[in-house]
């Protein structure tokens, strides 16, 4: 059964600060992994999807890695700001197209 | 283009009774998913549709949950009876096959 981890499941950082959130999965056998970001009482909205032959995803100031053979993934973010305080959640999927989320961490950036 | 429509936005019952929630997703879109949120946890799958069949629904609990989706488009998920441990947010979410998964604002529900 896979099961995915997101440490630390809460982060608060100064603003302008580069930061790390960070995402384990326990069976390497994936096709994708997708970040989310979810703002209180907000459905989730998508930030990056990587496919499991892919290494890495740049959209802006966010940046997601992919390192299958170990079960990992990051998710970098430059420069943040106050709005992007939020919780941010990873999901794993299988080629059947099911979906596995961990319990997300939640980011405050103080202005 | 629409995104995922869900309603109602929130709704309260009692225990023992019953709710129904709706899903409308992106047009095209041949897989859509069901996912119970808890507060401070995750999406938690409860059943995935391909077109207008079953893919899974192994963490269903089909004594009292039931969904289906009509003619591969719009879907209902149904609660009967209610439990207080039902209180969550249910998320619908679509896809293309084998793609970036598209959510709804989401239902939250209140079982008292």
């Amino acid at each position: 059964k896979q099961e995915v981890t997101q440490i630390p499941a809460a982060l608060s950082v100064p603003e302008g600060e580069n930061l790390v959130l960070n995402c384990s999965f326990t069976d390497s056998a994936i096709y994708n992994l997708q970040w989310f970001r979810q703002d209180p009482g907000k459905g989730l909205t998508s930030l990056l999807l990587i496919q499991s032959s892919q290494r890495e995803q740049t959209s802006g100031r966010l940046n997601a890695s992919l390192d299958k053979s170990s079960g990992r993934s990051t998710l970098y973010i430059a420069a943040s700001q106050p709005g992007d305080s939020a919780t941010y959640l990873c999901a794993v999927s299988t080629n059947a197209g099911k979906s596995t989320f961990g319990d997300g961490t939640t980011l405050t950036v103080k202005p | 283009e629409a995104g995922v429509a869900q309603s109602p936005r929130y709704k309260i019952i009692e225990k023992r009774q019953s709710v129904a929630f709706w899903c409308n997703p992106i047009s095209g879109h041949a897989t859509l998913y069901w996912y119970q949120q808890i507060l401070g946890q995750g999406p938690k799958l409860l059943i995935q549709f391909q077109n207008n069949g079953v893919v899974d629904d192994s963490q269903l609990p089909k004594d009292r949950f039931s969904a289906e989706r009509l003619k591969g488009v719009d879907s209902t998920l149904k609660i009967q009876p209610a439990k207080l441990e039902d209180s969550a947010v249910y998320l619908c979410a679509s896809s293309p096959t084998l793609a970036e998964q598209y959510f709804g604002p989401g239902t939250r529900l209140t079982v008292t």
